[in-house]
Parts: C-alpha cells; structure tokens; sequence
C-alpha cells in the first residue's frame, strides 16, 4: 500500500520568508512518480511538479524548489521569499508508475502575512 | 493542453436523493480519467478512474457509482445520497505526459 504524511498541518509565515513543506511517502513500488499540487481557496488543485523515482535531480522553478532523497523517502517543497500569493494548502502525492492513482498526503496549509 | 469542465459548480441535496455530477474533457482522446473526492479538513481520496468507454474501476465501497458513456465524458452518481457524501468531488485527466490534471470541483452538501 501507498502512504504520503505530511506531517505538517498548518506553516504561517510573514512575507519575504523561505518555507519548507514536508513529505515522507512509502510505496513498496521500485518506480513510481511524486507530485505537489497547490490548492488555493478557490478549491481547484493546480499541478505544481511530477518527479519520477529513478531521477534524485533537484529542482528549481523560480521560487519553487524541490528536494528528493530516495534514501529517506523525501520529497520536500520549499517556496523562497513567500508572497501572500502563496497561502493555499499544500498537496504531496504518490502513484504507481503505470497506473498513475495518486495517494495524497493530507495536505499543508500555507498562510503568508504581509 | 486538455480542459476539464465540472457542472454544477455547488449542489445541496437532501438525504436520500439521487445525484448527478459530470466531468467532460476538451483537447485530448481516449484519456484516463479520475474521480477524487475531499472530506471537510481532510486529503483526497480517490474513488473511481476509467481507462475507456464503459471502463470503471472502483477503488473505495461506497454510496456511489461512476460511468463513462462517452469517451471524454465521466458520471458520477448516487441512488440515495447520505450526509458522509458531502464534500468536495474533483474529476481529473492524466495528460499525455502522465500529468494529472483536475478540474474546478463539485462542492455537494448533502442536508
């Protein structure tokens, strides 16, 4: 079975600060793939990155970045110099590499104060 | 790039009636599609995902039930809805880069 924790609930941050977004996933699988996803208060989940589990590169998107470490079952989510933009809740997920059925963590709730 | 349409956006629907949500896609065929659903204060679920035209797969017992008579066309639907079912239903389309893509969401209050 998939499991995602995320272990934290809620992050709130003043503006300008750097935050860091905890996933720890465990899979039986020897490939699968990661995703974030962003959830604003809209409702609408909006893809954020897919990593595959044979690729360890990090990776950097403008603000974003993301840590994958196979050896600890990581995949961490860090927003640099946070905006108000960014307060939304915070979705790690895991799928089987050809079944492609996400198992989410519960989620974080990013609040960034201006 | 496909586009995910959900109708209607917000339903309240007494205990014990029937329930409707459709999820249609654009600009893609033949594509997987997902029905996940999310609890009050809570992660998403997955319940159903179909791989084709009258291909379903259920991946949680429950209240509900889901079809696809069309290819970009996927239904999800209950005889007699219960208070549990309220939440937020969100359908989704893998993409052809195996990127999962979801739509605006189906907010149902089940009174």
């Amino acid at each position: 079975a998939q499991k995602v924790t995320q272990a934290q609930t809620e992050i709130s941050v003043v503006e300008k600060e750097d935050v860091t977004l905890d996933c720890v996933y465990e899979t039986r699988d020897t490939t699968y793939y990661l995703f974030w996803y962003k959830q604003p208060p809209s409702g609408e989940l909006v893809f954020l990155i897919r990593r595959n589990s044979f690729d360890e590169q990090n990776e950097i998107s403008g603000r974003y970045s993301w840590n994958f470490q196979k050896s600890t079952s990581s995949f961490n989510f860090t927003i640099t110099a946070s905006q108000v933009v960014d307060s939304a809740v915070y979705f790690c997920a895991l799928s089987g590499y050809n079944d492609y059925k996400l198992s989410f963590g519960a989620g974080t709730t990013v609040t960034v104060r201006a | 790039s496909q586009t995910i349409h959900q109708w209607p956006a917000t339903l309240v629907q007494p205990v014990g009636s029937p329930l409707s949500l459709e999820c249609t896609v654009e600009g893609t065929s033949n594509p997987n599609l997902y029905w996940y659903r999310q609890a009050a204060g809570r992660g998403l679920q997955l319940l159903f995902y179909s791989v084709g035209i009258g291909q379903i797969s259920s991946e949680v017992p429950q209240n509900l039930s889901a079809s696809r008579p069309q290819d970009r066309q996927f239904i999800l639907s209950s005889k007699k809805l219960l208070l549990s079912d309220s939440g937020f239903y969100l359908c989704a389309c893998l993409s052809r880069v195996n990127e999962q893509y979801f739509g605006p969401g189906t907010r149902l209050t089940v009174t």
